[in-house]
């Protein structure tokens, strides 16, 4: 089955320390990766993708992303937290050419504490 | 610029009865989608539309109606409304032909169902 997991309901991290947030994915051939970002009472917002090329993918808000195709991982990170950045981020999948196939993960709520 | 739009952003209904959700979107973007969102679930699709009269089922269909008379304009109907389609409901576009272009979403429409 295609899927996408994010294994942590929950990461805590110090405004100023770098964060990452986990996903990893199980997608037949070479899939579109992204990450969203979702805050209370709001619809998603873009945040980067990963369609192929360079591993290390730069997006809004100084967030990067780095792919892994032999751990099927798509991890988000920022070198230093903000507490603005506490919200509900969401990684996603979808296959080539096929809509009907794109996948969310269940969240990862972000706390940034001051 | 309005991007994308839901209307209502909240509703409540009884079971049984017919709810219509809207969605309008100011870019001219071929695809548009309709998710559900569940504490523990992500976002699951619900239909999408790769153009005006063309829909197609995602992963958790059963219950819903869609159509595509207007580029611009994708509803969503509930015919007959269950309390299992209480949910937050979210409808997004799509300029890009391949699944690697990133969705647009709109703020959501929070649908409570007695």
């Amino acid at each position: 089955a295609q899927s996408v997991a994010q294994p942590e309901d929950q990461v805590n991290v110090a405004e100023g320390n770098p964060l990452t947030v986990k996903c990893t994915y199980s997608v037949s051939g070479n899939p579109y990766l992204f990450w969203y970002v979702q805050y209370p009472n709001r619809g998603l917002q873009f945040l980067l993708k990963y369609i192929t090329g360079d591993n290390l993918v730069k997006g809004s808000y100084g967030f990067e992303a780095e792919f892994n195709k032999s751990q099927t991982s798509f991890h988000l990170k920022k070198p230093s937290a903000l507490v603005s950045d506490s919200a509900l981020y969401f990684c996603a999948v979808s296959g080539r050419y096929n809509f009907n196939k794109f996948y969310f993960g269940s969240g990862t709520k972000l706390n940034v504490k001051p | 610029d309005a991007g994308i739009t839901q209307s209502p952003r909240y509703k409540i209904t009884e079971t049984g009865r017919q709810v219509t959700l809207m969605c309008h979107q100011t870019w001219s973007h071929s695809y548009m989608f309709w998710y559900r969102q569940d504490l523990g679930h992500g976002l699951r699709l619900i239909y999408y539309s790769a153009a005006a009269d063309i829909t197609d089922k995602g992963e958790v269909p059963d219950g819903y109606v869609v159509s595509r008379s207007k580029t611009e304009n994708f509803p969503l109907t509930l015919e007959s409304a269950t309390r299992s389609q209480t949910s937050v409901y979210f409808c997004a576009s799509s300029g890009g032909e391949l699944s690697n272009q990133p969705q647009h979403f709109g703020d959501g429409t929070r649908l409570s169902i007695l």
